[in-house]
């Protein structure tokens, strides 16, 4: 069965445009989340959507944004983007969020460079 | 607050050495605990987890145990290989915080033949 899909892998923006990344989580996974690694903060959590719904929100300015459809695939959206937004963007998916024993497997990540 | 600690890498080994990555965290009850791993240029994978205090969570030869009285979760190999040389990253989900990970810094292994 398929893995976490994201798309695209590597793409190159300029300061302030915006970029959209898109994620198929694993097939019946439900509940999707989103993390930005980068060398200097590591992995840090922006959201979670479950059923449509943004159930959780990390420490990310108003800029970083997310959305879930109906069908689970959820995008995330960076708008005016700066130099220090350049990170992998990895989505996770599960199938519901929170149960104990919930595994969570991610995707190979969105590699997005700002010049 | 709830954070993670890993030990600073990079961690050198020679093939067939006895591999302790050390994972402290802070939280309040009972939180999940997890170590990841990610290969150049990958994601994360799930190398193993524990969900309650002194569950062992085992794969491919890695081990780690929930201590509670501890607060650590260490990842332990009895024998590396070259292929394990990656970067590990010890992480904890709260109870009630969905899944929201909070992730260590990450240990990079370098395994040498």
């Amino acid at each position: 069965k398929a893995g976490v899909t994201q798309t695209p892998r590597y793409l190159i923006k300029t300061r302030g445009q915006q970029v959209t990344l898109s994620c198929s989580p694993i097939s019946g996974h439900r509940s999707v989340s989103w993390y930005q690694q980068t060398p200097g903060q590591g992995l840090q959590f922006l959201f979670e959507y479950f059923s449509e719904t943004q159930r959780n929100k990390g420490n990310f300015p108003g800029r970083f944004s997310g959305r879930q459809f109906s069908n689970s695939r959820s995008e995330m959206n960076v708008s005016t983007l700066e130099l220090g937004d350049s990170a992998l963007y990895l989505c996770a998916s599960s199938l519901v969020p929170g149960a104990t024993g919930n595994t969570i497997y991610f995707g190979e990540g969105s590699w997005l460079t700002v010049v | 607050g709830n954070s993670v600690t890993q030990m600073e890498g990079p961690v050198t080994l020679s093939e067939e050495a006895f591999l302790t990555i050390n994972c402290t965290y802070t939280a309040t009850g009972y939180p999940s605990l997890f170590w990841y791993v990610q290969y150049p240029g990958e994601g994360l994978q799930l190398l193993l987890k524990a969900t309650k205090a002194d569950d062992k969570g085992s794969n491919k030869g890695f081990e780690a145990t929930y201590r509670k009285e501890t607060t650590s979760f260490h990842l332990e190999k009895g024998s590396v290989q070259v292929s394990d040389s990656a970067v590990y990253f010890c992480a904890r989900r709260a109870n009630n915080a969905g899944n929201m990970l909070t992730f260590g810094g990450g240990t990079r292994l370098m395994v040498k033949p």
